[in-house]
């Protein structure tokens, strides 16, 4: 049984597209993430959700809005692709939002390739 | 200055080596230390955890923290192609949020 799911695996894309990724954990943690991955390997946050609730927010282009429907679903919507957006987005999910002994479980990642 | 700093290699070895993979780190707030293991074209996967100084041995891994130096370094014994991966320090703060913070992770090459 696969914990933290991301969909689609892989997305090719024209630039100025609006392209969406879903992810789904079913290990019944309260908090998800998204993190991107860049060409570098170098993995950063980009937002987090505790319990359908918008906690982190980094600095983020406005053109990516997450979407959390319940605790076990967290959606990233991307408009206007650009040829920076380019990377691997990887989602997690944790047992809750505070910091601590909170182990993070990664999806397998969406590789977006804008052309 | 980056929070943390990672040599991202590559590091290659033969089969059997002891592979010492290390970290830096800037800020003193930082209290919990992990070792994320990412295989090619998969998410990372936790491989060790500690929060104080000193060491702490899984198996084949010894992951070591050094609060006084801010350096964290993981150890493999007797290292297997298998362990060939990229391997990725993560600090957090003590208190907050859940925000890691990864380091750019060191690609591992164990050849037999």
């Amino acid at each position: 049984d696969t914990a933290v799911s991301q969909t689609p695996k892989y997305l090719v894309t024209q630039m100025g597209n609006d392209k969406s990724i879903k992810c789904e954990q079913n290990l019944g943690h309260d908090t998800m993430y998204w993190y991107k991955q860049d060409s570098k390997k170098f993995l950063k946050i980009m937002f987090s959700y505790n319990n359908k609730e918008l906690i982190i927010n980094e600095t983020v282009p406005n053109r990516f809005s997450p979407k959390s429907p319940d605790k076990a679903h967290l959606n990233l919507h991307i408009n206007s692709l650009e040829l920076g957006d380019s990377a691997v987005y990887f989602c997690a999910s944790s047992q809750e939002i505070l910091s601590g002994a909170n182990v993070l479980t990664f999806g397998a990642g969406s590789r977006l390739t804008v052309l | 200055q980056k929070e943390v700093e990672q040599d991202p290699g590559p590091l290659s070895v033969p089969e059997g080596a002891i592979v010492s993979l290390n970290c830096t780190y800037s800020n003193s707030a930082f209290q919990y230390f992990m070792w994320y293991r990412q295989y090619s074209r998969k998410g990372p996967e936790l491989l060790m955890y500690t929060y104080s100084s000193g060491n702490k041995e899984d198996g084949r891994f010894t992951a070591q923290v050094d609060k006084s130096s801010k350096y964290i370094s993981l150890f493999i014994r007797d290292s297997q192609p298998s362990d060939s991966a990229t391997y990725l320090c993560a600090i957090l703060p003590s208190g907050g949020y859940n925000k890691l913070i990864f380091g750019a992770g060191t690609r591992l090459a164990v050849h037999p």
